[in-house]
């Protein structure tokens, strides 16, 4: 069965210290992955997606992710934590074939303090 | 500016009554979305559709109806039929349906709906 899981409901970092958030999927084809970012009572946001390209993404923000298959993860990182960067954030896992298959993950919400 | 707008903001239904949720894109995608959001749970898919005139079932359409008649909207309805609809609602729009996998969908600012 395909599934996204993120391994942390909660994440909380000092300004100006890194951030690792933690995704691992599973799915039986190549899937494209995204990290999206939620502000609250705000829609999301792309941050960066991986469709098969270069492992390593480069998204807005400073924020990158690594695609690591034999591991099935897509952790998403930062160097240094910003105030603004408090939100929650998705994994999630587009996968091909007929109709429509995405998958959300829970979210994790990111603290940051000063 | 182009995007995606959906209204009202927030939305209070009284037990019985069914209520609309509007969402306008001027993206000019084909494909449109509507999930909702629990605490917890991330997002679930409602309903989608890929064309005018042509929308399909997600996890959790009970209770739920759509019409799709022009390309730049999808409205959402939440009946009397859905016991629980307290929840954030959110749309989005993406190029074309996602059967790869790989389009990025944009999405609105959300519509919280209360049930009092």
């Amino acid at each position: 069965a395909q599934s996204v899981t993120q391994l942390d409901s909660h994440v909380s970092v000092s300004e100006g210290t890194p951030v690792l958030l933690r995704c691992n999927y599973s799915s039986s084809y190549s899937p494209s992955l995204f990290w999206y970012v939620q502000h609250p009572n705000k829609g999301l946001q792309l941050l960066l997606k991986y469709t098969s390209a270069a492992t390593l993404v480069k998204g807005i923000n400073g924020f990158e992710a690594e695609f690591k298959k034999s591991e099935t993860s897509f952790h998403l990182t930062k160097p240094s934590a910003h105030m603004s960067d408090a939100a929650e954030y998705f994994c999630v896992v587009g996968l091909p074939g007929g109709g429509f298959k995405t998958i959300f993950g829970a979210g994790t919400r990111l603290f940051v303090k000063a | 500016d182009g995007g995606i707008t959906q209204s009202p903001k927030y939305l209070f239904r009284k037990e019985g009554q069914n209520v609309t949720l509007s969402c306008e894109q001027n993206l000019n995608h084909d494909a449109m979305y509507w999930y909702r959001q629990d605490p917890g749970q991330g997002l679930r898919l409602i309903y989608y559709s890929q064309i005018v005139n042509d929308f399909q079932k997600g996890d959790i359409a009970e209770g739920y109806s759509v019409s799709r008649e022009k390309k730049e909207s999808f409205p959402l309805t939440v009946t009397s039929a859905q016991k629980n609809p307290t929840a954030f609602y959110l749309c989005a729009s993406s190029l074309e349906l996602a059967i790869t996998g790989a389009d990025t969908q944009y999405f609105g600012p959300g519509t919280r709906l209360t049930v009092l």
